[in-house]
């Protein structure tokens, strides 16, 4: 059964600062793997797909990167900003191409 | 890009009476359309895939007496809480999958339908 866990569950930077999102998962038969954002209380914001065949991708300051033979994923953030204050979620898929299964997430907290 | 609205944002209810959630897929078709579940400060758990013109097909656990979900067309599921009781009290969100887009593999997602049970 894949379990998807993310590390730390919380984490507080100050403004400026690069910071990483860890995210693993332990079957590694994965197509591709999501990182989402979710501000409180709302719906999930797709930020970057990495598909199987890729180590990383990017988007403005993110860059996630993606290991599958050691079933890991990072979440990198450059030059961080209180607007990115927020639960920052991994997710693969599960089954068919449509289900996933999510990470426990990770709340990050940006001090202006 | 592909839009997925919820209908309420948020809901209170009285203990033992019915909730219907909508989810509707704005500039795409959906055959299918999923519902999850996130109670406060855990992660997202898939409820139930909801197939348009057939049976919802529901996770381990999850009641589909109490869980009704109805996709009657190309753009519309609905989750119906039956009986709410205050341990249904949570975040529902669906997603769906642009059709257009079947090689991506993307999910959109709705913002979200809170539920307050009294």
């Amino acid at each position: 059964k894949q379990e998807v866990t993310q590390i730390p569950a919380a984490l507080s930077v100050p403004e400026g600062e690069n910071l990483v999102l860890n995210c693993s998962f332990t079957d590694s038969a994965i197509y591709n793997l999501q990182w989402f954002r979710q501000d409180p209380g709302k719906g999930l914001t797709s930020l970057l797909l990495i598909q199987s065949s890729q180590r990383e991708q990017t988007s403005g300051r993110l860059n996630a990167s993606l290991d599958k033979s050691s079933g890991r994923s990072t979440l990198y953030i450059a030059a961080s900003q209180p607007g990115d204050s927020a639960t920052y979620l991994c997710a693969v898929p599960r089954g068919g191409a449509n289900n996933l299964f999510f990470g426990t997430g990770t709340r990050l907290t940006v001090i202006p | 890009g592909a839009v997925v609205s919820q209908h309420p944002s948020w809901v209170i209810c009285k203990s033992g009476t019915s909730v219907k959630i909508e989810c509707r897929s704005l500039d795409f078709q959906a055959t299918t359309m999923f519902w999850y579940r996130q109670f406060p400060k855990q992660s997202l758990m898939l409820m139930a895939t909801s197939n348009e013109g057939s049976k919802a097909t529901y996770e381990q656990g999850v009641e589909k007496d109490k869980f009704l979900i109805n996709h009657a067309s190309l753009t519309l599921s609905t989750l119906t809480v039956t009986s709410a009781h205050p341990e249904d009290s949570s975040f529902y969100i669906c997603s769906a999958r642009d059709l257009r887009s079947a090689g991506a593999n993307v999910l959109t997602f709705g913002a979200g339908s809170r539920l307050t049970v009294l």
